[in-house]
Formats: structure tokens, C-alpha cells, sequence
């Protein structure tokens, strides 16, 4: 069974860093794409990124390029989302997500979210 | 607001049948790329519904359908039931974004 567990809830002040990761199981970690969605307070779905842990190969959206950076480590199948200065509008739930292709990709198995709060 | 349009909501009475519509542009359903369709409960991770247009991940029930046409696809769901009240979310690619995009969501109200 495909299963994604991300790390715990975080509260954080505007201008802290932050990385929190996303553990695989069930399936060959090298071998999918990994995805990070973010769903701000009362809001839509939104693609932030995606990294093939394989060679770690990453691509961002236009609206996170430079915002965040995503990576992963193969030796523990884990995959990770960083700030390195937050802002309060970084406040949301982040999803991290198995991806799959069609002529597109798309999320199959889904983390149960962290939920990044960040408050002065 | 996204470059994938959905309803803001929707609902229908038990047992009914309600479509949830998902319209695009040139640049992402009507370029051809394939759209997908999720489930988010109160309080939980979304879930895959619909993927490839057409096609349900094992463990979906066959009440649930995609379809698409052009630069919009559709999800129908038949035999509404209570614990279908969720928020629905269609996904497609964007070349002009050059990334992948979410319909803004859908909130079915089961009546």
C-alpha cells in the first residue's frame, strides 16, 4: 500500500525557516514524481512543484519559483519543502502527493498534510 | 481566480444525479492535455476521483464519471448520496504557465 506521511503541524514567526518532509512507503520512491500542493485558510488546491527523486529533476510553479525550494533524500524516500524566510501569507495546509503521468500528471496517493501557521 | 473555471457549488437531493463542469482554454483542456478529478472531505487530503478524462482508480465507484469536450470536461456523479458532500477540484496542465493548474473547486451540497 502507497503511503505518504508527512511531519507534524508547525508554528513559525514571519522571517524563520522551515522544512518539512514527506516519508514514502509501499512503492519504489525513485521511481514516481513527488508533488507539493498548497490549500491556504478557506482556498483551492494549488501546484506548487514536483521532483523525481531519482535524480532529483525539479520543477516549479511561476508562483513558487524562488519561494520555496523542494528536494528529496533517496536513502530514506523521503521528500522535503523549505522556506528560508517566511511570511504570514505562508500560512496553509501543504500536501505532498504521488504523481503519476497521462498526457499530464497527476496526484494518486496524497500525504495527510502539515499544517504551516505562521504568526508574529 | 484559476485558468480552470468550476461552479462555486452545486447541489442535488438523494439519489439524483448532478455534473460538475470544468472549463478551460487552448492552452490547457482544449491543447488536449487530460483532466483529472478529486474529492476533498471536510477536513481531509483530496482524494483522485477521475483520471486521464475518463478513467476511476480502483476502489471509485462507478457513480462517478468524467468526460471532456473540447476546452471543458464534466464529472457526473448518479445516486447522490449523503457522504458525497465534499469540495471537487479538476486538474489539467497549462502551457502557457508552463505548469500544472486546479480548477478553483466545486462545493456539493447534498440536499
Amino acid at each position: 500500500e502507497v503511503q505518504l506521511v508527512q511531519s507534524g503541524a508547525e508554528v513559525k514567526k514571519p522571517g524563520e525557516s522551515l522544512k518539512i518532509s514527506c516519508k514514502a512507503s509501499g512503492y519504489r520512491f525513485t521511481g514516481s514524481w513527488i508533488g507539493w500542493v498548497r490549500q491556504m485558510p478557506g482556498r483551492g488546491l494549488e501546484w506548487m512543484g514536483l521532483i523525481w527523486p531519482g535524480d532529483s529533476d525539479t520543477r516549479y510553479s511561476p508562483s513558487f519559483q524562488g519561494q520555496v525550494t523542494i528536494s528529496a533524500d533517496k536513502s530514506i524516500s523521503t521528500a522535503s519543502l523549505q522556506w528560508s524566510s517566511l511570511k504570514a501569507s505562508d500560512t496553509a495546509m501543504y500536501y505532498c502527493a504521488r504523481a503519476e503521468m497521462a498526457t499530464t500528471y497527476y496526484f494518486d496517493s496524497w500525504g495527510q498534510g502539515t499544517l504551516v501557521t505562521v504568526s508574529s | 481566480q484559476s485558468v480552470l473555471t468550476q461552479p462555486p457549488s452545486v447541489s442535488g437531493a438523494p439519489g439524483q444525479r448532478v455534473t460538475i463542469s470544468c472549463t478551460g482554454s487552448s492552452s490547457n483542456i482544449g491543447a488536449g492535455f487530460d483532466v483529472h478529478w478529486y474529492r476533498q472531505l471536510p477536513e481531509t487530503a483530496p482524494q483522485l476521483l477521475i483520471y486521464a478524462n475518463t478513467n476511476r482508480p480502483s476502489g471509485v465507484p462507478d457513480r462517478f464519471s468524467g468526460s471532456k469536450s473540447g476546452t471543458s470536461a464534466s464529472l457526473a456523479i448518479t445516486g447522490l448520496q449523503a457522504e458525497d458532500e465534499a469540495d471537487y477540484y479538476c486538474q489539467s496542465y497549462d502551457s502557457s504557465l508552463r505548469g500544472s493548474v486546479f480548477g478553483g473547486g466545486t462545493m456539493l451540497t447534498v440536499l
